[in-house]
């Protein structure tokens, strides 16, 4: 059971925008920033979103990320067939001392 | 362009230890935190603790406390994760990765290879 509540799956066309949920409480989200993280099949992770909405160089601005409260969303517009990915939303939890993870969101791309 | 190479795959016997390595490159290893995650198979991440090299402070997850060293070695610029009293509910993929910066709330930047620990009689 993860600290950070994400839906198992999403779907979408080619060329359509999607969003994935992530929804925590008030000692993680709703204090701290929120981080998203991409894993393709059989790799590692890669750093998509930090601090809510920043996206680092290299990732491109299809992606964005948004929060309000104590929620946080990934969006993905214009999906691309290589989006198909693993995606994971994280953030510090004052309580636990250390960063949480959602439990991942499987997009598979139609 | 930082890279973290880590040590290969392992197999071990319940309640044996297990030691995996990350050694860093291109970047300055001391002046960021350093945090172990983990990924049982099929499951999703969890982070296990982290370690500022400069400090030498590590801070673990409360599940893990105990159970888990993570160490670091300058001179090397490597970072070490060792866990004890092994499990089958250990078996994952144990990755390293560097953090933006040694605040708590920092995020991983960059993340190494990953490495298979199995545990099986």
């Amino acid at each position: 059971q993860s600290v950070l509540t994400q839906p198992p799956s999403a779907s979408g066309t080619p060329g359509q925008r999607v969003t994935i949920s992530c929804t925590g409480s008030s000692s993680n989200i709703g204090s701290n920033t929120v981080n998203w993280y991409q894993q393709l099949p059989g790799t590692a992770p890669k750093v998509l979103i930090y601090s809510d909405n920043q996206r680092p160089s290299g990732v491109p601005d299809r992606f964005s990320g948004s929060k309000s409260g104590t929620s946080a969303s990934l969006a993905i517009s214009g999906l691309q067939s290589e989006d198909e990915a693993d995606y994971y939303c994280e953030a510090l939890d004052d309580s636990l001392n250390g960063p949480v993870f959602g439990g991942g969101t499987k997009l598979t791309v139609l | 362009q930082v890279q973290l190479v880590q040590s290969g795959a392992e197999v071990k016997k319940p309640g044996s230890s297990v030691k995996v390595s990350c050694k860093a490159s291109g970047g300055t290893f001391s002046s960021y935190s350093f945090s172990w995650v983990r990924q049982a198979p099929g499951q999703g991440l969890e982070w296990m603790g982290r370690i500022i090299p400069l400090l030498d402070i590590t801070t673990y997850a409360q599940k893990f406390h105990g159970r888990v060293t993570i160490t670091a070695d300058k001179s090397t610029t490597t970072v070490y994760m060792e866990v004890s009293s092994l499990t089958s509910e250990d078996m994952a993929v144990y990755y390293c990765a560097r953090d933006s910066g040694t605040y708590s709330g920092s995020y991983r930047t960059n993340w190494g290879q990953g490495t298979l620990v199995t545990v099986s009689s």
